[in-house]
């Protein structure tokens, strides 16, 4: 086990609505950052956040936004659902020092589905 | 950007023998290389990573061999077991730039006892 968590571990929208995922970072570590990963293929980076300001961002609509919190949690929210944002989505934490971003500890997910 | 091809897609080996998943990279600025491992409704597990001041990594039965001059790295397990079962993903990084990662689309290794 990793100890970061997330929340929900499933949820089921409709087109057009709003979501919140939720992630609790490793004990020690400072970064948190988001991946989409669709069935069948890898994760793919949606952004980053470190001292609760975002820190790079992949290639992902302005719906797709978030939050880091004092405590290193974060949130991730999607406006204006569509089916193709149904997939795993995943946090991942790490501790981000002086020169470089260590290793990165992926959660369980949240499984979101766009109906 | 980085761009990172993974084969092959699939693999099925007998439990025993070796496995090798190979991995390919295109931007020669990435200096970290981590293998994960995903079992079916679970997220990546970290197995192996290897940085780029060095050409092999091994623990137990897992290694990782790195070619920065080809850019390639590959991922090799010895001795294989039923519960090895699972989709394996390479990624490359640079760990000076947040290290977001850029992931390869995966192997499903079936060991079959």
């Amino acid at each position: 086990e990793t100890g970061v968590t997330q929340s929900p571990t499933h949820l089921i929208k409709t087109r057009g609505q709003q979501v919140t995922l939720r992630c609790s970072s490793q004990s020690g570590h400072n970064t948190v950052s988001w991946y989409q990963q669709a069935l069948g293929q890898g994760p793919q980076f949606i952004f980053q956040y470190y001292r609760e300001e975002e820190n790079g961002r992949g290639n992902f609509p302005p719906r797709f936004s978030g939050l880091q919190f004092p405590n290193y949690s974060s949130e991730l929210n999607v406006n204006a659902l569509e089916l193709d944002d149904s997939a795993l989505y995943l946090c991942a934490s790490s501790l981000k020092g002086q020169r470089i971003t260590d290793t990165q500890y992926f959660g369980p997910g949240t499984r979101l589905t766009v109906l | 950007g980085e761009n990172v091809e993974q084969h092959p897609s699939t693999l099925s080996v007998q439990e025993g023998d070796s496995a090798v998943i190979k991995c390919t990279y295109s931007d020669s600025a990435s200096n970290y290389f981590p293998w994960y491992k995903q079992e079916l409704g679970k997220g990546p597990q970290l197995i192996i990573d290897i940085r780029s001041n060095v050409g092999e990594k091994k623990d137990q039965r897992i290694a990782v061999t790195l070619n920065k001059t080809a850019k390639h790295f590959s991922l090799h397990i010895t001795e294989t077991q039923p519960e090895d079962s699972a989709v394996y993903f390479c990624a490359a990084t640079q760990m000076e730039y947040g290290n977001k990662l850029v992931f390869g689309a995966g192997t499903i290794l079936r060991v079959k006892s």
